[in-house]
């Protein structure tokens, strides 16, 4: 299995742009997750989606930020406009089941978001 | 306080000594507790979950948990350089939050 699919892996932008991530998660998991690392808040979960529906987005840290799961093979996070602070890596995780509290999350490779 | 809450280190530890990461939780209703490893640059990999009280052990790895306590731990024996990386807690099932909510992480340094 080729795991979990993240594009791009490093993404440099100017203030004020439009930033645009995107997940292909394993094949027959049944939930997707989006977390963001920095070195002063740790790994947040952002938002999950369970059968391609979105569960709790609770962790979205404002309107700024948009999530979609249009099929169960891939997610987009979005950003509009970014800003500095949202600098980090973000990552987008699986699992096979729709516990999320429960179930083994897979994580992908990460996208390292710059915002100048 | 924080929800989960790991010693960020640097723990030091030499090359074959046993490793002893630690970890609290503060929701009593917690079912789940998982133990991920990072590399510097790298993604979480998860190294093993427990959900009972006890011992478990896989491998040079041994997890401990402890509910009354809130307490969950990471013995890693034999440590190599190899070994050496970020340690998340991650606990979660509770029917507080559904979530799987991730420490800080401890860095772990073996020195040959």
């Amino acid at each position: 299995d080729a795991g979990v699919i993240q594009s791009p892996r490093h993404e440099v932008t100017e203030m004020g742009q439009e930033v645009t991530l995107r997940c292909k998660p394993i094949s027959g998991h049944n939930s997707l997750f989006w977390y963001r690392q920095t070195m002063m808040r740790g790994l947040e979960l952002l938002i999950y989606f369970n059968n391609n529906v979105p569960i709790d987005d609770s962790g979205m840290p404002e309107d700024r930020f948009s999530a979609k799961m249009p099929n169960a093979s891939f997610s987009t996070l979005k950003i509009q406009p970014s800003e500095p602070r949202d600098s980090a890596v973000y990552f987008c995780a699986s699992s096979f089941g729709t516990a999320p509290g429960t179930d083994t999350q897979y994580f992908g490779p990460g996208t390292r978001l710059t915002v100048l | 306080q924080k929800e989960v809450e790991q010693n960020s280190g640097p723990l030091s530890v030499p090359e074959g000594a046993i490793a002893s990461l630690n970890c609290t939780y503060s929701d009593r209703g917690s079912q789940s507790f998982f133990w991920y490893r990072q590399y510097s640059g790298k993604s979480p990999e998860l190294i093993m979950f427990i959900y009972s009280n006890g011992d478990k052990e896989d491998g040079r790895f041994t997890a401990q948990l402890n509910k009354a306590s809130q307490y969950v731990s990471l013995l890693i024996r034999d440590s190599q350089p190899s070994d050496s990386a970020t340690y998340l807690c991650a606990v979660g099932g509770s029917s507080n939050t559904g979530k799987l909510i991730f420490g800080q992480g401890t860095t772990l340094q073996v020195k040959p």
